[in-house]
């Protein structure tokens, strides 16, 4: 059974740009969250997606999208980076899109904007 | 939303020693209580959980208690170990449609030799 993996692991962005961070789901997992997590803080929910469609979303603005694709897999696009948006992207798979299912997460991408 | 506070926010015990940490809500509604271990630098890793049907749950040297009436739900851990070393979080969750978790704050446990 193959975990949650999330590239790249770390990056550095300059204001303004564009970025793209990917997620691979656990094996038999259909449903894929994305949380952005602050240092020293806990995880914020930012969206959710389920048969490739975001189906839940958090207090994130629109600059914040993403997609699923046929295998589940994923992808968190950022626009129009802005210094604030610095922190560690955690992408969680479950086997259903209630949370209460239980996530796995993945290793997490770390965003630096500078 | 959901409120969530956790105490306290770091919390240091001998090595074998237990240690408690608490977690209260505000939404009535909310029905599934987990808590999640990250290890400094590592994925948060879903440890235990316990449904509201459930007042207590248990595994191994960790057990998690639910008080539904006071809005309040309790991770403990005996006999710690410095594998337990990390931060600790709580996430109640009410949804029961595609909401996501909210985490609380974490606390940082710290075993000492």
């Amino acid at each position: 059974e193959t975990g949650v993996t999330q590239s790249p692991t770390h990056l550095i962005k300059t204001r303004g740009q564009q970025v793209t961070l990917r997620c691979s789901s656990q094996s038999g997992h259909n449903t894929v969250s994305w949380y952005q997590q602050a240092l020293g803080q806990g995880p914020q929910f930012i969206f959710q997606y389920y048969r490739e469609e975001e189906n839940g979303r958090g207090n994130f603005p629109p600059r914040f999208s993403g997609l699923q694709f046929p295998n589940y897999s994923s992808e968190l696009n950022v626009n129009a980076l802005e210094l604030d948006d610095s922190a560690l992207y955690l992408c969680a798979s479950s086997l259903g899109y209630s949370a209460n299912y239980g996530y796995t997460f993945g290793s997490g991408t770390r965003l630096t904007v500078v | 939303g959901e409120n969530v506070e956790q105490h306290p926010s770091t919390l240091s015990v001998q090595e074998g020693d237990s240690a408690v940490i608490k977690c209260t809500y505000s939404d009535s509604a909310s029905n599934y209580f987990p808590w999640y271990k990250q290890e400094l630098g590592k994925r948060p890793q879903l440890i235990i959980d316990i449904r509201s049907n459930v007042g207590e749950k248990k595994d191994q040297r960790i057990a998690v208690t639910l008080n539904k009436t006071a809005k309040h739900f309790s991770l403990h851990i005996t006999e710690t170990q410095p594998e337990d070393s990390a931060v600790y979080f709580c996430a109640p969750y009410s949804g029961g449609g595609a909401d996501g978790l909210t985490f609380g704050k974490g606390t940082h446990l710290i075993i000492q030799p």
